[in-house]
């Protein structure tokens, strides 16, 4: 069982660009949401993360937006650069003992220059 | 100096050997993981270890054993390895009240031929 669902699995970007991606998941309980970036021979790391008392937290260029009623939470990278292109995972956890991190699919993003 | 490091960092060996991964983290978090990333990137928790106490054992062949002699250490033992048992496995520590998202080490890419 999937349990977090992510969208697209791959991303082409102009330069100066947004890219947008999504993710949707089951479980209610749920109440931590991170974005994780990886980079070729790299191990993923924390790019920003919510918690569901907020609709929107912004770091930057980067942007979380959450939709509780929807289940869904959604990245924004305004301005993309090519330096952004990547592997971006969305994950979720319940916090607390053992806060295991259930992973998204993955979406590549390339952004063209 | 590094906060999650992890040894090797390419592993290739025969099928039916027994390796070990090793994992050391710096940032004084009581929980460190092993997750699994296969070929199409996706990651899958393996093992939870908190302070020493496994927490977290996923639907794990019993060829995966992973030990924690203290709490910044957490090792991979696998034995009889398969071709199957082919990915890139990394290591990640946090997840505790303060830090809920995980800090990653770079991987260890484990090829059984």
């Amino acid at each position: 069982q999937q349990q977090v669902k992510q969208s697209p699995q791959s991303l082409i970007v102009q330069k100066g660009g947004i890219s947008i991606i999504n993710c949707a998941y089951e479980n209610t309980a749920f109440d931590y949401f991170p974005w994780y970036q990886q980079f070729p021979g790299k191990g993923p790391a924390l790019l920003i993360a919510i918690r569901p008392d907020v609709s929107e937290k912004k770091e930057g260029r980067f942007t979380i937006s959450f939709n509780k009623s929807a289940k869904q939470f959604s990245l924004h990278i305004m301005d993309s650069q090519p330096g952004d292109s990547a592997t971006y995972f969305c994950a979720a956890s319940i916090v607390g003992y053992g806060n295991k991190l259930v992973f998204g699919a993955g979406t590549i993003l390339r952004v063209k220059s | 100096d590094t906060a999650v490091s992890q040894t090797p960092k390419y592993l290739v060996t025969q099928m039916g050997n027994d390796k070990s991964i090793k994992c050391e983290q710096n940032l004084g978090h009581d929980t460190m993981y092993w997750y699994k990333q296969d070929s199409k990137k996706f990651l899958k928790i393996m093992f939870s270890y908190n302070n020493k106490e496994l927490i977290i054992n996923e639907t794990v062949p019993n060829r995966f054993s992973p030990k924690s002699p203290d709490k910044a250490h957490l090792n991979l033992h696998i034995n009889s390895l398969e071709l199957g048992d082919s990915a890139v496995y990394f290591c990640a520590s946090g997840g505790s009240p303060g830090h809920y998202g995980y800090t990653f080490g770079s991987g260890t890419r484990l090829t059984v031929v």
